[in-house]
């Protein structure tokens, strides 16, 4: 499976505020999820981010909102815009496995506390 | 949508003991269904997965059945130790993952 790492591992941050969440992986693939998951909760899909076009998101989420990019096969960043507690979450992306075969590997989140 | 609902929320074995969690979904049209373990503080786990083509799959204390008629996955631990205490999520796929709600499996020792 691929090496996945994300940054930063956690942070605290003020109410208005916004933060830029880092996901690198070792290998070039084709696809990036990215993933919150409450405390407590399933993991839910914000938005698949292809390299060369926009994110693709889900019901509920917005682009406004968690704005994310993709410039290259290895990278791609999500950002919380104009954070509230209720962003309050793990953020976790993901990637497909190598041989394109629907298998999924998780980063290993970044745990983000508004105040 | 696709829609999966998991069951039970908690379970709680002895060590030795057997562990069944179950997973149903809605849309006929998935065809992958992967099994996550998520330790506390973690990133969750691929240990186990089945296609829709395939009824069931082992890999030593683990395994998953798919029945497609009736549209639910089951994921069998066998011999649990306290090690394997965590949450597990089920997931289908078509395009895209929708996971359960989870399970949190303790392993009493």
């Amino acid at each position: 499976s691929a090496v996945i790492s994300q940054k930063p591992s956690r942070d605290i941050c003020q109410r208005g505020t916004s933060l830029t969440i880092q996901c690198q992986v070792d290998s070039q693939v084709t696809m990036m999820f990215w993933y919150r998951q409450q405390p407590g909760q399933s993991l839910t899909l914000i938005a698949t981010a292809n390299q060369g076009s926009e994110a693709t998101y889900e019901s509920g989420f917005v682009i406004d909102k968690f704005p994310i990019s993709r410039p290259n096969l290895t990278f791609s960043t999500l950002t919380v815009s104009n954070m509230s507690p209720e962003d309050s979450s793990i953020y976790l992306c993901s990637v497909e496995g190598r041989e394109k075969n629907h298998e999924q590997f998780f980063g290993p989140g970044t745990r983000l506390t508004v105040l | 949508g696709e829609n999966v609902e998991q069951h039970p929320s908690t379970l709680s074995v002895q060590e030795g003991d057997s562990a069944v969690i179950k997973c149903t979904y809605s849309d006929s049209a998935s065809n992958y269904f992967p099994w996550y373990k998520q330790e506390l503080g973690k990133r969750p786990q691929l240990i186990i997965d089945i296609r829709s083509n395939v009824g069931e799959k082992k890999d030593q204390r683990i395994a998953v059945t798919l029945n497609k008629t009736a549209k639910h996955f089951s994921l069998h631990i066998t011999e649990t130790q306290p090690e394997d205490s965590a949450v597990y999520f089920c997931a289908a796929n078509f395009n895209k993952f929708y996971f359960g709600s989870g399970t949190k499996l303790n392993v009493k020792p």
